[in-house]
């Protein structure tokens, strides 16, 4: 059973830091990754997806990485924004026999102070 | 482009009242679909999925059921609410092995 942890659980930040969120998973055989942002009361906004055989990917200020051998993902974000302040959730995907299923942590709640 | 809706978005039931919750998929054929619950302070866990039409896995022994009457609708029921039912349900798709999105939610509480 796929089990995964996020550190730190809460993160506060000033405005122009840049910040790394940690993710790790316990079953390396996932198809790919997922990065979601929650803001409070809302649904998950996809971030960043990673392929099990790519070692990062980029979309804007972020970037994310995936070590699926030891597996870890980080989030890289850069020069943080008072925008940005929201939970970060990853997600490893697996089979669950012939199905595709999407595992989560508690996530991280980064808060970024103007 | 897809879109997920999800409705509706808060509910107040009393407990031993039925439920019903609505998820449709726009603009995608035969996506998997995923019903989701979030409760306080707790990450998302998977309730039930669907890799087609009358097609349901349960996850977790519950209180709820899931059907899916059409490809691209996925219905979550309950016959009574217990208080313990309270919480954030979440319905998602994906095409395949690829991106998953998701809907922005229903608030259920249980009084």
């Amino acid at each position: 059973k796929q089990e995964v942890t996020q550190i730190p659980a809460a993160l506060s930040v000033p405005e122009g830091e840049n910040l790394v969120l940690n993710c790790s998973f316990t079953d390396s055989a996932i198809y790919n990754l997922q990065w979601f942002r929650q803001d409070p009361g809302k649904g998950l906004t996809s971030l960043l997806l990673i392929q099990s055989s790519q070692r990062e990917q980029t979309s804007g200020r972020l970037n994310a990485s995936l070590d699926k051998s030891s597996g870890r993902s980080t989030l890289y974000i850069a020069a943080s924004q008072p925008g940005d302040s929201a939970t970060y959730l990853c997600s490893p995907s697996n089979s669950g026999g012939s199905n595709y299923k999407l595992t989560f942590g508690k996530g991280t709640l980064l808060t970024v102070n103007p | 482009s897809q879109t997920i809706h999800q409705w509706p978005a808060t509910l107040v039931q009393p407990v031993g009242s039925p439920l019903s919750l609505e998820c449709t998929v726009e603009g995608t054929s035969n996506p998997n679909l995923y019903w989701y619950r979030q409760a306080a302070g707790r990450g998302l866990q998977l309730l039930f999925y669907s890799v087609g039409i009358g097609q349901i896995s349960s996850e977790v022994p519950q209180n709820l059921s899931a059907s899916r009457p059409q490809d691209r609708q996925f219905i979550l029921s309950s016959k009574k609410l217990l208080l313990s039912d309270s919480g954030f349900y979440l319905c998602a798709w994906a095409r395949g092995t690829t991106e998953a999105f998701f809907g922005q939610g229903t608030r259920l509480t249980v009084v």
